[in-house]
């Protein structure tokens, strides 16, 4: 119940096409659901993110679409770009006292020129 | 300089011996953290600190035992390194996240330390 469960695990892209990484989730207590962007040779940092009380949340050419009732969300990512290659986690927080995240596997993400 | 650094960058050694993986940050964050990152598993949680005086397990914490020497410290021990622990390791830190504030809690992680038992 604990799991946030991650597909693809890899994607290419063509430069200009959209990718769309999504996530599902069993827990209803998770309150917040983050987006992590890692290049190589570094650590992830924050994306985007979003909370359950809305439907979708764009910054740019990101986009998370969020589904309470299917406990689903997803990352969309706009005229994808080569720089945008990277590996890509989701994750959720317990809401409870730890707000410990709990991540996805992870989506490796190539964006062809 | 950044943020959350981690020493050493890499680092290669022996099954049995003693491994100590260190972080310092400078972000005033009380809370810290250290996740193990393997191809196809993601980020795992090994152990997490609100403060100084408070040390918890995460989901694999078998193997691994932490130290807080101060806020702005905490190091990851390997007492007796195993091939399986072959991975890359990273620091995070964070202020406390609440679920309707506008504080995320989001994490900020250090460039991470790779880590290869032989």
């Amino acid at each position: 119940q604990q799991q946030v469960k991650q597909s693809p695990q890899s994607l290419i892209v063509q430069k200009g096409g959209i990718s769309i990484i999504n996530c599902a989730y069993e827990n209803t207590a998770f309150d917040y659901f983050p987006w992590y962007q890692q290049f190589p040779g570094k650590g992830p940092a924050l994306l985007i993110a979003i909370r359950p009380d809305v439907s979708e949340k764009k910054e740019g050419r990101f986009t998370i679409s969020f589904n309470k009732s299917a406990k689903q969300f997803s990352l969309h990512i706009m005229d994808s770009q080569p720089g945008d290659s990277a590996t890509y986690f989701c994750a959720a927080r317990n809401g409870g006292a730890t707000n410990k995240l709990i991540f996805g596997t992870g989506t490796l993400l190539a964006v062809q020129p | 300089d950044a943020d959350v650094t981690q020493t050493p960058r890499n680092r290669i050694t022996k099954t049995g011996k003693r491994i100590m993986l260190e972080c310092s940050q400078t972000k005033g964050h009380d809370r810290m953290y250290w996740y193990r990152q393997d191809p196809g598993l993601g980020l795992q949680l090994i152990y997490y600190s609100f403060d100084v005086k408070d040390i918890n397990k995460g989901e694999i914490s078998d193997g691994y035992s932490v130290s807080r020497q101060a806020q702005a410290k905490f190091s990851l021990s390997l007492e007796s390194a195993i091939p399986n622990q072959t991975a890359l390791y990273f620091c995070a830190t964070s202020e406390p996240g609440t679920g309707g504030g506008a504080n995320t809690g989001e994490l900020f992680f250090g460039e991470g330390s790779r880590l290869t038992v032989l």
